[in-house]
């Protein structure tokens, strides 16, 4: 089954704890990108790769940290969490050819920092 | 900057009844336009796209449209069910890094 895959799904951790959330697609695509949601600002781009080894920064990357090793899968890093980084996480990815690309996402990641 | 807005916020109607959830962008320069589903805690589900040189897509009980040069889109549903109760999203492909741009999305409940 094609599908984004994320972990963990729930995540509680306190200031300053490094997390990494991964992110693993099975469809082959190129393009991976991570978003946050938040009440009343909708989904937010954090961090997107157009290709293995080629990331760079969304709207929101403060505080947050990327890697692209293999195409299958994007990890996103937070090196020093902090309470407003508390939201809801995605993962999307898609084929590259901004033409067509359907955006597929992954089922979240729901994450406290107390 | 692209900003895309989605009206009504929320929105309460009886089973049965056809339904239009509008979205608005800033930017006509758009490769396509996307309709998205999420239930309370869920993922996103996409629902349909267009692509910037279609005027609509229909997939079941849903057509959405498309005009481009006004930067509107619609989704129309039809005859609606309780199960259709979740939030609408409506996204837009722009920009060299084929970034999506959310609208606030909105929120629909489908009574008995």
């Amino acid at each position: 089954e094609a599908q984004v895959t994320q972990n963990p799904r729930y995540l509680i951790t306190v200031t300053g704890k490094k997390l990494t959330v991964t992110c693993s697609q099975n469809m082959n695509h190129e393009y991976m990108s991570w978003y946050r949601q938040d009440p009343g600002l909708g989904l937010r781009q954090i961090y997107y790769s157009m290709n293995v080894e080629a990331t760079d920064k969304g709207d929101v990357p403060e505080g947050y940290k990327v890697s692209r090793k293999e195409k299958r899968n994007f990890p996103l890093i937070l090196e020093s969490p902090s309470p407003n980084q508390t939201s809801l996480y995605f993962c999307a990815s898609s084929f590259t050819r901004a033409s067509y690309n359907e955006q597929f996402f992954g089922p979240g990641t729901r994450l406290t920092v107390l | 900057k692209q900003e895309v807005t989605q009206i009504p916020a929320a929105l309460s109607v009886p089973e049965g009844e056809n339904l239009v959830l509008n979205c608005s962008f800033t930017d006509s320069a758009i490769y396509n336009l996307q309709w998205f589903r999420q239930d309370p805690g869920k993922g996103l589900t996409s629902l349909l796209l267009i692509q910037s040189s279609q005027r609509e897509q229909t997939s079941g009980r849903l057509n959405a449209s498309l005009d481009k040069s006004s930067g509107r889109s619609t989704l129309y549903i039809a005859a609606s069910q309780p199960g259709d109760s979740a939030t609408y999203l409506c996204a837009v492909t722009s920009g060299t890094a084929s970034k999506l741009t959310f609208g606030t999305g909105t929120r629909l409940q489908v009574t008995l």
